[in-house]
Parts: structure tokens; C-alpha cells; sequence
């Protein structure tokens, strides 16, 4: 079946730091990836979303690319800040399916 | 619009006892899904719904577990005879769109 694998966490950074969480996956046909982002005590949000492949996903300084050769979506950020401290989720969505496939998280705490 | 709500947000309940969990997701959205998150794992797909009806559960789903969406509104889930191992964060999203999903806070179940 579809499954998503993140690089474990936590991911500790300082502010100003690169970052990046990797991202693999595996499923049949073209699934639309996904990163969401869940803040303490809150729903998760969706981040950004690559429908097809060598697609670039970004938002809020965060960029993904959908990367079909290595069945990849990375998220990285240039310069991270302590409000990006949070729980990162990769998923994937089956082409023709409306169920995600959610990746285990990982926790990124950034310091000052 | 104030997002996805869901009530009650934490519920501590006796091992055998029944629970029910509300969802309220955003007006306008027609699919409703239920999802349940344990320590250290992402969402894991329980249930989903258009409108009113219930078009798939997930077959690692007790048949205990039963959901609702009485008219294509508010949603329930209901555990029967709860176990300790139901013990989870229960997880509520909404959705118009093929890509992005909108989670409410969670209910967070404690069985003792």
C-alpha cells in the first residue's frame, strides 16, 4: 500500500539556520504531495501541495519539490525561525483518491 | 468562519464506557473525515463522509467504532465499550477541495 517515511526527529536548529526534513515515499500511479504543519495545541495546517511531478510547492519561506526519480518531496526552509518550532507532516494523495496517507512528523524546535 | 471545532477537546472515560465525539466542520465544505493520531505517529484515516453519507471506513476499524453525519452538517463518532488501547488524539477535517483539508484541535481520549 501507499506509505509516506519522514527523517525522524526532533530537528533542533538555530534561528537563521538551514532546514531540512526529508520526505519519501511510495504509491502507485501520481499521488499529489502534501506537507502540513501542526502548531502546539492546534489542527494541522496545510503548508504547501506539488500536484505533479518537478511541480514546486511553497509557502512562507518553505519550498517542497516533487521529485518522481527519487520519490522525494523534502521540505526545506533558508532561514528558520523559533515561530516555525512545530510538528512537519509529509502526505500523499492516490490519484483519484480523496484519502491521504499521512508520514509520522517530525518535530522541529528552533532556538534563539 | 471560525474553522473545524470540535467538541469535547480532552474526554477521560473507564475502560467499557461509551464516548461520543462532535464534529462542526466549515459550512460550505461537503466531505467530513475522522482520523486518529497517537504518540509520535501522523493521522491515520478512520472514516469519511460527502455530504451524509459514509463512503469508506477504514478496515483496521472496530466495529465498535461507528460515525455519523445526520444531515450532511455536524458530525459524531461514537467508541462502544471503550479499551485502553483507544486511547488517542481524534482528529476532524474538513474539505471542498480535492487538495487541501482543514483539521479541527482534536479530541484527545484518555481511557483508565
Amino acid at each position: 500500500g501507499d506509505s509516506v517515511t519522514q527523517m525522524e526527529g526532533p530537528v533542533t536548529l538555530s534561528e537563521e539556520a538551514f532546514l531540512t526534513i526529508n520526505c519519501t515515499y511510495t504509491a502507485t500511479g501520481y499521488p499529489s504531495l502534501f506537507w502540513y504543519v501542526q502548531y502546539p495545541g492546534e489542527g494541522l495546517q496545510l503548508l504547501l501541495k506539488a500536484t505533479k511531478a518537478d511541480d514546486k510547492g511553497s509557502n512562507k519561506g518553505f519550498e517542497a519539490t516533487y521529485r518522481k526519480e527519487t520519490t522525494s518531496f523534502h521540505l526545506e526552509k533558508g532561514s528558520v525561525q523559533v515561530s516555525d518550532s512545530a510538528v512537519y507532516f509529509c502526505a500523499l494523495s492516490p490519484g483519484g483518491s480523496y484519502i491521504p496517507t499521512f508520514g509520522r512528523g517530525t518535530s522541529l524546535i528552533v532556538h534563539p | 468562519d471560525t474553522g473545524v471545532s470540535q467538541d469535547p477537546r480532552h474526554k477521560i472515560t473507564k475502560r467499557g464506557q461509551n464516548v461520543t465525539f462532535r464534529c462542526d466542520p466549515i459550512s460550505e465544505h461537503n466531505r467530513l473525515y475522522w482520523y486518529r493520531q497517537t504518540l509520535g505517529q501522523g493521522p491515520e484515516f478512520l472514516t469519511y463522509f460527502q455530504n451524509e453519507a459514509q463512503l469508506e471506513k477504514s478496515r483496521l476499524l472496530s466495529d465498535r467504532f461507528s460515525a455519523e453525519r445526520p444531515k450532511g452538517s455536524f458530525s459524531t463518532l461514537e467508541i462502544q465499550r471503550t479499551e485502553q488501547g483507544d486511547s488517542a488524539m481524534y482528529l476532524c477535517a474538513s474539505t471542498d477541495s480535492y487538495y487541501e483539508q482543514y483539521f479541527g484541535p482534536g479530541t484527545r481520549l484518555t481511557v483508565t
